[in-house]
């Protein structure tokens, strides 16, 4: 079973639409999770952090549930430049400085006009 | 722009060389990770430097190695090539490598073995 697993998609919608995203972690112990996006074949941008009382940026909306260890990014309005592969991402508790990034697969999100 | 470069952008390889990749870490910058992306798949983490000790290992075989230099720029080394290898090699810097602190992840350095 993968650490951080993730619906590949892809999701396809129309402008304007809300579609969500959800992803679910493997250690109960992760300490950390964000999401990421990333453009064809290009580096991952930090999108945002989740948090469990959830985070609202602008149309995107995450959420994290420790006790069912998921996680989930609401898009609303979807643009056109919202296309793109979502990263889910949790950071496992360790000893020590780390930084190490568990990424699940993605999801892939089309946005039609 | 992240700060973060890495060097070659493309590379083509055959089965069995070597092959040394480059990131120079953004400014201020202590800690470098570097990441394996196949095609279709989210990165996977090779290990990462801290202060020039590696400090963190993923599951990838000895063949991979790396090194920081006192600059905190970092290298990462792949000996004996497999087709398995071909990959988006993605390096990303953070200040001390802490779990919250964000990456800045350069443009990555595309890998194809052959």
């Amino acid at each position: 079973r993968k650490e951080v697993e993730q619906d590949p998609g892809p999701f396809n919608v129309p402008e304007g639409a809300t579609v969500a995203f959800n992803c679910t972690y493997s250690n109960s112990a992760s300490q950390s999770f964000f999401w990421y996006r990333q453009d064809c074949r290009k580096e991952p941008k930090l999108l945002m952090s989740v948090y469990s009382s959830g985070n609202e940026d602008g149309r995107f909306t995450a959420q994290l549930n420790r006790a069912s260890q998921y996680i989930s990014l609401l898009i609303r309005d979807s643009k056109l430049s919202d296309s793109a592969t979502y990263l889910c991402v949790a950071v496992p508790a360790s000893g020590g400085n780390t930084g190490k990034l568990i990424f699940g697969q993605g999801t892939t999100l089309q946005v039609k006009p | 722009e992240t700060g973060v470069t890495q060097s070659p952008t493309h590379l083509i390889k055959t089965r069995g060389q070597q092959v040394t990749l480059r990131c120079s870490s953004q400014s201020g910058h202590n800690t470098v990770s570097w990441y394996q992306q196949a095609l279709g798949q989210g990165p996977q983490f090779i290990f990462q430097y801290y202060r020039e000790e590696e400090n963190g290992r993923g599951n990838f075989p000895p063949r991979f190695s790396g090194l920081q230099f006192p600059n905190y720029s970092s290298e990462l080394n792949v000996n004996a090539l497999e087709l398995d290898d071909s990959a988006l090699y993605l390096c990303a810097s953070s200040l001390t490598g802490g779990p919250d602190e964000k990456l800045f992840f350069g443009s990555g350095t595309q890998l194809s073995v052959l």
